[in-house]
């Protein structure tokens, strides 16, 4: 089963605009991940936020999450071409498997 | 230069041959992952080692196996019970306690 599940599943804009992308979980978590993956290659770790914490920035990536609503989302600010990727979220699922949703394409037009 | 690695980028295969797929880390993390990923999809747990001789399936083990009887390495092996093996494949390993998982390049895996 999948439990996060990431929203839209595919997503394009111009270079300079802003990215949010949503996920959604199922189960409690004791933190969510988001990871990017560019085409045909290994995933890249971004960012990790705790179920005690809200918000988390780092460089033009923020992240938020609302455990009462089981949902995260990413914020790409100030978008440029090398974002263009797939961005995945992944959450812990009972004790010992982390669990990634299906992702979202970002492509960032120049 | 600490890394983890996955050999080879591209393997093909008849359809009936038993293929193993090479993960290394030279991070010295303890837990180990093994997933695949079919094209515009994410990724499926198959194996996973949180710890040297020991291992845990995942979502989707049935026609794989792996071994991890060094710290570093975790191969799996596509055995040919897999019925629709060709997929892109990616390891991963992290510290103890589910911090950042760090990926390798893949392999991508053909079978005809």
């Amino acid at each position: 089963s999948q439990q996060g599940e990431e929203d839209p599943q595919a997503l394009s804009i111009q270079e300079g605009e802003n990215a949010t992308m949503n996920c959604s979980y199922k189960t409690s978590i004791n933190n969510l991940q988001w990871y990017r993956q560019n085409s045909g290659r290994g995933l890249v770790h971004l960012i990790l936020i705790r179920s005690n914490e809200r918000e988390k920035h780092s460089g033009r990536l923020r992240v938020t999450l609302d455990t009462s609503k089981k949902s995260s989302s990413l914020l790409i600010t100030a978008s440029r071409a090398a974002d263009t990727a797939s961005y995945f979220c992944a959450s812990i699922q009972g004790a010992q498997k982390l669990v990634f949703g299906q992702g979202t394409r970002l492509t960032i037009n120049p | 230069d600490g890394g983890i690695t996955q050999s080879p980028k591209y393997l093909f295969r008849k359809e009936g041959q038993n293929v193993t797929l090479s993960c290394e880390q030279n991070l010295n993390h303890d837990a180990m992952y093994w997933y695949r990923q079919d094209p515009g999809q994410g990724l499926r747990l198959i194996y996973y080692s949180q710890i040297v001789n020991d291992f845990q399936k995942g979502d989707i083990a049935e026609g794989y196996s792996v071994s991890r009887e060094k710290k570093e390495s975790f191969p799996l092996t596509v055995t040919s019970a897999q019925k629709n093996p060709t997929a892109f494949y990616l390891c991963a390993s992290s510290m103890a306690g589910f911090n950042e998982q760090y990926f390798g390049p893949g392999t991508r895996l053909t079978v005809t």
